[in-house]
């Protein structure tokens, strides 16, 4: 098994929701990361999980929150997100080694209204 | 800090035609180098890799190789499809151990015609 999934596919919600987005693999590995694309951009880093420790936090607002429940699951807790916030959520993982070759979730669409 | 630059299209070709996307990179020490493929509407998916100088990596018809010297990993591939049509990152990570995020390219979107 190769592959990393998340759900929900497509998420809308308000400003004042509270929801989250789901992350899980099966591949052993040992990192997980939650990176945030715009259209027509690349993805940028936001956190990054390793043995199930968040080891990176690339200054990302307090209304994003990571969870990693255990080395095969990774969440992320919206609340209060801003308009600006709409964009692809794509969760990776890898092995955590010095080749860090990362596998990509189809990721979740996600609009602020 | 870390960075990739490459061309940022879109690039457009007829099918068959031979593929060039240039990518060059700033990284100390020695960074492992991918190449990452997204089509319209998904995640992205890994195309091929290098881990050290003078490494090819190759998958699906596509190339490329470690250039230390010029510090570049240029995308080939010699004969284009239709379906090749989707935007190419170019990306690294650094070496050293543990985990990493990537460095990611702009991107180039690439458009293949019949």
């Amino acid at each position: 098994d190769t592959e990393v999934t998340q759900t929900p596919k497509h998420l809308v919600m308000g400003m004042t929701n509270k929801k989250s987005l789901k992350c899980e693999q099966h591949m052993g590995h040992r990192a997980m990361y939650w990176y945030k694309q715009k259209a027509k951009k690349p993805p940028e880093l936001m956190f990054v999980y390793s043995y199930e420790k968040l080891s990176i936090n690339e200054s990302v607002p307090s209304r994003f929150s990571p969870e990693c429940p255990n080395s095969s699951l990774l969440n992320l807790h919206l609340h209060a997100l801003q308009p600006e916030d709409s964009a692809l959520y794509l969760c990776a993982s890898s092995q955590g080694t010095s080749i860090n070759e990362q596998f990509f979730g189809p990721g979740t669409r996600l609009t602020v209204l | 800090g870390d960075s990739v630059t490459q061309m940022e299209g879109p690039v457009t070709l007829s099918e068959e035609a031979f593929l060039t996307i240039n990518c060059t990179y700033t990284a100390t020490g020695y960074p492992s180098l991918f190449w990452y493929v997204q089509y319209p509407g998904e995640g992205l998916q890994l195309l091929l890799k290098a881990t050290k100088a003078d490494d090819k990596g190759s998958n699906k018809g596509f190339e490329a190789t470690y250039r230390k010297e010029t510090t570049s990993f240029h995308l080939e591939k010699g004969s284009v499809q239709v379906s090749d049509s989707a935007v190419y990152f170019c990306a690294l990570t650094r070496s050293g151990g543990g985990a990493d995020g990537l460095t990611f390219g702009k991107g180039t979107h690439l458009i293949i015609q019949p």
